[in-house]
């Protein structure tokens, strides 16, 4: 299976900063990388996909990129609404499909 | 627009067998484009993939619960459900059913039921 790394587990910032999470895959995925934003007691949202791709609705702070086995997910100017937990996750080929352990965006 | 829904009991007694129902809505199961998938959270951790069904009834589960796990589908119902069996204490998470489009991965979830493992 294919393991995803997230780094940092937990990152503290302040509203107008601009936030970097990284995540990892043990082997190439190409671009198959989702991330989703989850906040406590609701199910996980879609932000980006194929790495790059922002979900329809999402706002524009919110960005993706690389490929290959590095990926990064940045929030250019946090929000107040912004303070949650952040996932990738893998979606190359066959499953199982995979997450990454969350990297939790707290004031 | 999608919605989905999980169902079933918040209780299961260790050993038995869990079962769970995702009623979707605004969309069809049947559906040519998607998976339906289940995906669990224990509380306070991450997410973990169990499995997947397609409109054919092909199903792909995650090797780690393989031998417990059964998913199916009732186009009828426009409804997918989980079985789970022998649970333990490690079973007990937040189930969420989602469907799973090939391009952009899980676009839609439902809200999430927790089942807990306990005598």
């Amino acid at each position: 299976d294919i393991q995803m790394t997230q780094f940092p587990s937990t990152l503290s910032a302040s509203v107008g900063d601009r936030v970097t999470i990284t995540c990892r895959a043990s082997q190439t995925i190409t671009n198959w990388l989702a991330w989703y934003q989850q906040k406590p007691g609701k199910p996980p949202k879609l932000l980006i996909y194929q790495a790059s791709h922002l979900q329809s609705g999402v706002p524009s702070r919110f960005s993706g990129s690389g490929s290959g086995t590095e990926f990064t997910l940045t929030i250019s100017s946090l929000q107040p609404d912004d303070f949650a937990t952040y996932y990738c996750q893998q979606y190359v080929g066959s499953p199982p499909f995979t997450f990454g352990g969350g990297t939790r965006v707290e004031i | 627009q999608v919605q989905l829904q999980e169902s079933g009991p918040g209780l299961v007694k260790p050993s038995q067998t869990l079962s769970l129902t995702c009623t979707v809505s605004g969309g069809s199961v049947n559906s040519e484009y998607y998976y339906w998938s289940w995906i669990r959270q224990p509380a306070g951790k991450g997410l973990e993939w169990i499995g997947r069904i397609y409109t054919n009834g092909r199903t792909n589960y995650n090797p780690t619960l393989k031998s417990r796990v059964t998913i199916s589908l009732d186009k009828s119902k426009n409804q997918f459900s989980l079985n789970l069996t022998s649970v333990s204490a490690a079973d007990t998470a937040v189930y969420y059913c989602a469907r799973y489009a090939a391009a952009s991965g899980f676009d839609y979830w439902g809200q999430g039921t927790l089942v807990t493992v306990s005598s």
